[in-house]
Order: structure tokens, then sequence, then C-alpha cells
């Protein structure tokens, strides 16, 4: 079954603690994003990747890192969490990273991770 | 910057109704725009997408969308609503210069029996 998978799925962590959600997807996708969701704000990027070892900024990337080691794989390190971390975050993953700017492949999400930072 | 705006938080039907859900969006060009629906506890899944072309979309679950240039809209509506379309619905439009999505802040549907 084609999907996005991350992992853990819910997490209660304190501040400062090292912690990585994993993210993973099984459709030989080139572009791979996070998000974080919050009440009222919508969806937004926090990074994104094109490709292997290719990754960007995205809204809002302040206190996080990525790596693109495989295709496959797409793990958010929060390195020193702090409590405004605390969110709901998605993975998402795309066919295609070429092209223009605008982007028309569907992108397909994971079913969340839930981070509370205490 | 192209943005959308979704200007109901929340909306109440009840089932075997019909729903209409407003979507606006402000874009340079010639806008492709989206829409997801996040069910309970759930990632996030595209119901219809838009294009060019014909400015009605059909999309899953009896869902479609009319874009609307002159109005700046992509309405999302269904004629007759289930309890299981209970879920929170999100416009979205492409970001500039990256491969993302903007997203509206959201519509909460919630349906009564």
């Amino acid at each position: 079954e084609a999907q996005v998978t991350q992992n853990p799925r819910y997490l209660i962590t304190v501040t400062g603690k090292k912690l990585t959600v994993t993210c993973s997807q099984n459709m030989n996708h080139e572009y791979m994003s996070w998000y974080r969701q919050d009440p009222g704000l919508g969806l937004r990027q926090i990074y994104y990747s094109m490709n292997v070892e290719v990754t960007d900024k995205g809204d809002v990337p302040e206190g996080y890192k990525v790596s693109r080691k495989e295709k496959r794989n797409f793990p958010l390190i929060l390195e020193s969490p702090s409590p405004n971390q605390t969110s709901l975050y998605f993975c998402a993953s795309s066919l295609q990273a070429s092209g223009g700017a605008a982007s028309t492949d569907t992108q397909y999400f994971g079913p969340g991770t839930r981070l509370t930072v205490l | 910057a192209q943005s959308v705006t979704q200007p109901d938080i929340h909306i109440t039907v009840s089932e075997g109704a019909s729903l209409e859900l407003r979507c606006n969006y402000s874009y340079g060009a010639t806008p492709y725009l989206f829409w997801y629906v996040q069910s309970p506890g759930q990632g996030l899944q595209l119901l219809l997408k838009y294009f060019s072309g014909d400015t009605l979309v059909q999309g899953i679950k009896g869902f479609e969308a009319e874009f609307k240039r002159s109005q700046s809209s992509f309405n999302l509506r269904k004629p007759s609503v289930h309890w299981s379309d209970a879920a929170e619905y999100f416009c979205a439009v492409p970001s500039t210069g990256r491969r993302a999505l903007t997203f509206g802040s959201g519509t909460r549907l919630q349906v009564q029996p």
C-alpha cells in the first residue's frame, strides 16, 4: 500500500531534550516536506527536500533540522525543543520536484505526530 | 504573495443537507487550487484540484468545486452531506518558488443527525 508513515504518532517530552520524528514514504517520491499545524493557522511548511541531500527552509524553520540521506526517509530533528514547538506535525511527499514554481503534483500526507513539549 | 482565506471557521449542517465551504484566493497568475480534507486523527487527503479548463471540478467522495475568477473564489460543494463528511477542510494554493502549499486556516464541518 502506498503510504507515508510517521513515528511516533504521539510524543510528550520536556524542554531541551533532543528528539527525532521519522518520516518514510514507499512511493519513490522525490519531494518530501514537513508541516506543522496550529489552530487557526492552517499548515505551515517547516522544511522541504527536492531530492537526496537537497533540503531547504520553508516558512517556519527556526528550531528544526532535517536530513535526506535516503530517498524514502526525511526525519525531522528538534535539537532543543521548546514549548512553542508543541504542535501537530505532518510529513508529506510528492512524485517530482522538477518543474516550475507552481506545484501541480498531489502531495500525500502522513497521519501526523502530535508533539507536546513541557 | 499568494494566499487563501477560508472565512468560515466552523460550519454545522444536517445530514442530507447541501454544503458549501468558501475559499477565496489571492494569486498572481492563473491559480492552481486544491481542497484537502482532514478526518479526525488522520492526515490530509486530496479531494480535488483545479489547474485549468472546466471551472467545475469533480472530486472524490461526491465533492465538487467551482472556480470563479471574477470572485477569486474556489468554493467546495456537496449536494447531500453524510455523517462521515465531518472533518476539517483546507483550501490551498502553491507557494511561490518552492514545491509547497499555502493553506487556508481550515473550516471544521460538523454534521448533525
